[in-house]
């Protein structure tokens, strides 16, 4: 089956850049996606990619694909207090399969 | 509109109850999904409806029975469900069924 791994827990001071990894084991998938859940919530998109791309960026968020790797890393700059949530990585394989999640902490 | 709405948002049920879900969108997206989440968990796929017809059923057991009446209404009906069925119950919905999918806030069901 499909193998999605996420570091569980990051920790960032306010301003500071916030870096989250994802792993995944299978090189077919095609699209891979960034979700935020805040408590209580659902999932929100906050970007994806396609296979065939290294990089997208959309404003303060960065998304690299390193298909060699098969390792896709989601960046946010100038991370706020309202960016503390869980962040599950998803890749498409004839359905979404998510990793594991990772728990942002912003300290003010 | 924008968005996934469901209801209840809250919803606490007895093993013997029948009780139904309700997730609406007016996107015009052709494909819609349930998911089930646990704390702490990530969303795991349930069943999934391509132009209203059920295409994926992840061996969900029977006490869940989904339904899609028209392209922007999908229920869930549960019936004799287990306390281990307590979850926060998640609707997605998609133009098709490889693009983005998107979520809304889930219903929080309790079994008691």
């Amino acid at each position: 089956g499909e193998d999605v791994e996420q570091s569980l827990f990051l920790s960032v001071r306010e301003g500071d850049s916030s870096v989250i990894n994802c792993t995944y084991t299978d090189s077919s998938s095609t699209y891979l996606y960034w979700y935020k859940q805040e408590p209580g919530a659902g999932l929100q998109l906050l970007t994806y990619i396609f296979s065939n791309m290294d990089m997208k960026q959309d404003q303060r968020l960065t998304v690299l694909l390193n298909k060699k790797d098969k390792h896709l890393s989601l960046r946010i700059a100038d991370t706020q207090t309202g960016d503390s949530a869980i962040y599950f990585c998803g890749i498409w394989r004839n359905k979404l399969v998510f990793g594991a999640g990772t728990i942002l902490r912003v300290k003010s | 509109d924008t968005e996934v709405t469901q209801t209840p948002k809250h919803l606490v049920m007895g093993m013997t109850n029948k009780k139904s879900l309700k997730c609406e969108q007016h996107m015009g997206h052709r494909a819609m999904y349930w998911y089930k989440q646990k704390a702490k968990k990530p969303p795991e796929l349930m069943f999934v409806y391509s132009y209203e017809k059920l295409s994926i059923n992840e061996s969900v057991p029977s006490r869940f029975s989904p339904e899609c009446p028209n392209s922007s209404l999908l229920n869930l009906h549960l019936h004799a469900l287990q306390p281990e069925d307590s979850a926060l119950y998640l609707c997605a919905s998609s133009l098709g069924s490889y693009n983005e999918q998107f979520f809304g806030p889930g219903t929080r069901l309790t079994v008691l």
